[in-house]
């Protein structure tokens, strides 16, 4: 089974500000098969970001995906009010879904 | 759009059986393209994918390693929905449950989550 790493654990920005967020596979994922989901209390995750780098349908242009292989990358442009949730990595591989452990972006 | 909606009780009792079932709108769970999922979510275990069952000529299931003893997944095609059955629940079963769609290489549509907690 793919572990999936994501790093920080939380990151502490103020609104305006640029976000990297950063998942590590154990070993090499599909592009196709990485995607981004937001969280925010109370609520079920939504997809934001899949084949790594397409955003979902009604996704803003400040989200942005990167990455290949075993290291990927969530980017948030400049931070909006909104966005500060808990964000996880997804991959898929062998059948399995697998997800990181998250990242929390919160106000400083 | 596509909608789930799910049911089922929030406090089962350890040893018996977790049940929920989860209504389709807006798409078919014999649909050619979409995968039905359960996923659950805790503090201690965080997102964790259950198993899926999908329709590609016939019916097919994957299941979790760490369920896939305990784990039924029925799809119905009468009523448009599935359901996830998890026998011999235990405390470590507490969670929040979600059945999802995915799409091959994304999981789209999410339900609202039920907390399903396990205790006496």
């Amino acid at each position: 089974e793919i572990l999936l790493t994501q790093s920080p654990g939380t990151l502490s920005l103020s609104p305006g500000e640029r976000a990297t967020l950063s998942c590590r596979a154990s070993q090499s994922v599909s592009s196709s098969y990485l995607a981004w989901f937001q969280q925010k209390p109370g609520q079920a995750p939504r997809l934001l970001i899949y084949g790594a780098s397409r955003r979902a349908t009604g996704i803003p242009d400040r989200f942005s995906g990167s990455g290949s292989g075993t290291d990927f990358t969530l980017t948030i442009s400049r931070l909006e009010p909104e966005d500060f949730a808990v964000y996880y990595c997804q991959q898929y591989g062998s059948s399995t879904w697998t997800f990181g452990q998250g990242t929390k972006v919160e106000i400083k | 759009q596509v909608q789930l909606q799910q049911s089922g009780p929030g406090l089962v009792k350890p040893s018996q059986t977790l049940s929920l079932t989860c209504a389709i709108s807006g798409d078919s769970v014999s649909s050619n393209s979409a995968a039905w999922n359960w996923i659950r979510q805790s503090p201690s275990r965080g997102l964790e994918w259950l198993g899926r069952t999908y329709y590609r000529s016939n019916w097919h299931y994957d299941y979790a390693v760490s369920v896939k003893s305990r784990i039924i997944i029925n799809p119905d095609t009468s009523k448009n929905q599935f359901s996830l059955q998890l026998n011999s629940v235990t405390p470590e079963d507490t969670a929040v449950y979600y059945c999802t769609r995915d799409e091959v290489t994304y999981m789209d549509v999410w339900g609202k989550g039920t907390t399903v907690t396990v205790s006496s």
